[in-house]
């Protein structure tokens, strides 16, 4: 079974700094890598995908990606409190069913003014 | 604009009814997902279809039934064999999976289904 974990907090950090959010998977085999946001009510957002090791920018978010630990983390810069909501990793495979998307339960962050 | 439109967004069930929710998308993806997302949970897959008149059970496919006879199409029944139904009921779709696996999905805005 293809698993995605993630702490599911919440993770609390304050106005302007860093937070840091981070997910494990355990098929070796994944390809790419997905961070959405979810606020509360409302439907997945895509913000970040990472298919190479190394780290993607992409304005205040950098998205980490370590295969041979097989690590994918997400950071947010400059926290603002509408960054407050779920996070949810998911991982996507190679062809046929293996590239559905598996998603983690999320980490729900809280950003506070 | 492109997109995936799910309708009704809220929609209220009887016990032993069947209701069906609709999801639509002009987004000329190949793949369609319903996701079930129950509070302070993960998605879990209910039905997946990778190609037009092609579907696939999830993970939690009991009491639920799709059908895919329109590529822009990809509707969820509830049936009364699902005993517990109450959730937010999300669709996505995607380009494919064999072709490109650096697509994400593109989800609906949801439906919140609650039994009365």
């Amino acid at each position: 079974q293809k698993e995605v974990e993630q702490n599911s907090g919440p993770l609390s950090v304050p106005e302007g700094a860093i937070a840091s959010l981070n997910c494990t998977y355990s098929d070796r085999g994944s390809q790419s890598f997905f961070w959405y946001r979810q606020y509360s009510g409302k439907s997945p957002e895509l913000i970040m995908f990472i298919y190479s090791n190394g780290d993607k920018e992409d304005g205040r978010f950098t998205a980490q990606l370590n295969k041979a630990s097989q690590y994918v983390s997400l950071l947010i810069r400059d926290s603002q409190p509408s960054d407050s909501a779920t996070y949810l990793c998911a991982v996507r495979g190679y062809g046929g069913s293996q590239g559905n998307l598996i998603f983690g339960k999320g980490t729900k962050l809280s950003v506070k003014p | 604009d492109g997109g995936i439109t799910q309708s009704p967004k809220y929609l209220f069930r009887k016990e032993g009814q069947n209701v069906t929710l609709s999801c639509e998308q002009n987004l000329n993806h190949d793949a369609m997902y319903w996701y079930r997302q129950d509070p302070g949970q993960g998605l879990r897959l209910i039905y997946y279809s990778q190609i037009v008149n092609d579907f696939q059970k999830g993970d939690i496919a009991e009491g639920y039934s799709v059908s895919r006879e329109k590529k822009e199409s990809f509707p969820l029944t509830v049936t009364s064999a699902q005993k517990n139904p109450t959730a937010f009921y999300l669709c996505a779709s995607s380009i494919g999976n064999v072709r490109q696996t650096n697509y994400g999905y593109t989800f609906g805005s949801g439906t919140r289904l609650t039994v009365v």
